[in-house]
């Protein structure tokens, strides 16, 4: 069946750059997107790709997708500790269910 | 109000209560969704709803009982649940069943029970 993993944990530092990584088993995989998931709410849809396009930018955040290994990232420039949260990873094929990672958290520290 | 909006915030019920859950959306979406997320698991699809009309019931248990009385609200019905039901259960909804942009989500519903 459909898997997405992610690593449960990251810690950065405020200022540098946070890498958050991703792997899926649908090839059928058509869009995947990233939620964030701040204490005590719902989650945050950052970020979305089509799984035609390998990158995509918008302002902090860039995603990178690999579909040839299935593979996902987000990076998050210049990290503040308003980014200190859990990031999951998602991914739809043409159907409506989205099949989520565990999500990483992320603590940004001083 | 915008947004997906969940009450209450936070439930404690016995096993042998009698609850309900409530999701209610003013963005005039046409699908409404219902999670479970429990600690160091993935999110687990529960019910959907389509134009009001359930399209997934995705083998769970009979003692959630899922209700959409119109395209803005949703609940979500307990009894007799069991303490490894204790989870966040998230709302969200899409202005179309599997909207390729992403569903909205509401602040969820931390429920424990006792």
């Amino acid at each position: 069946g459909e898997d997405v993993e992610q690593s449960l944990f990251l810690s950065v530092r405020e200022g540098d750059s946070s890498v958050i990584n991703c792997t899926y088993t649908d090839s059928s995989s058509t869009y995947l997107y990233w939620y964030k998931q701040e204490p005590g709410a719902g989650l945050q849809l950052l970020t979305y790709i089509f799984s035609n396009m390998d990158m995509k930018q918008d302002q902090r955040l860039t995603v990178l997708l690999n579909k040839k290994d299935k593979h996902l990232s987000l990076r998050i420039a210049d990290t503040q500790t308003g980014d200190s949260a859990i990031y999951f990873c998602a991914e739809k094929d043409s159907s409506y269910k989205l099949i989520f990672g565990s999500g990483t958290r992320l603590l940004v520290r001083p | 109000e915008t947004g997906v909006t969940q009450t209450p915030r936070h439930l404690v019920m016995g096993m042998t209560n009698k609850k309900s859950l409530k999701c209610e959306q003013h963005l005039g979406h046409n699908a409404m969704y219902w999670y479970k997320q429990s600690a160091k698991k993935p999110l687990e699809l529960m019910f959907v709803y389509s134009l009001e009309e359930r399209v997934e019931n995705n083998s769970v248990p009979s003692r959630f009982s899922p209700e959409c009385p119109n395209s803005s609200h949703l609940f979500l019905h307990l009894h007799t649940l069991q303490p490894e039901d204790s989870a966040l259960y998230l709302c969200a909804s899409s202005q179309v069943l599997g909207n390729n942009y992403g569903y909205t989500f509401g602040s969820g519903t931390r429920l424990t029970v006792v």
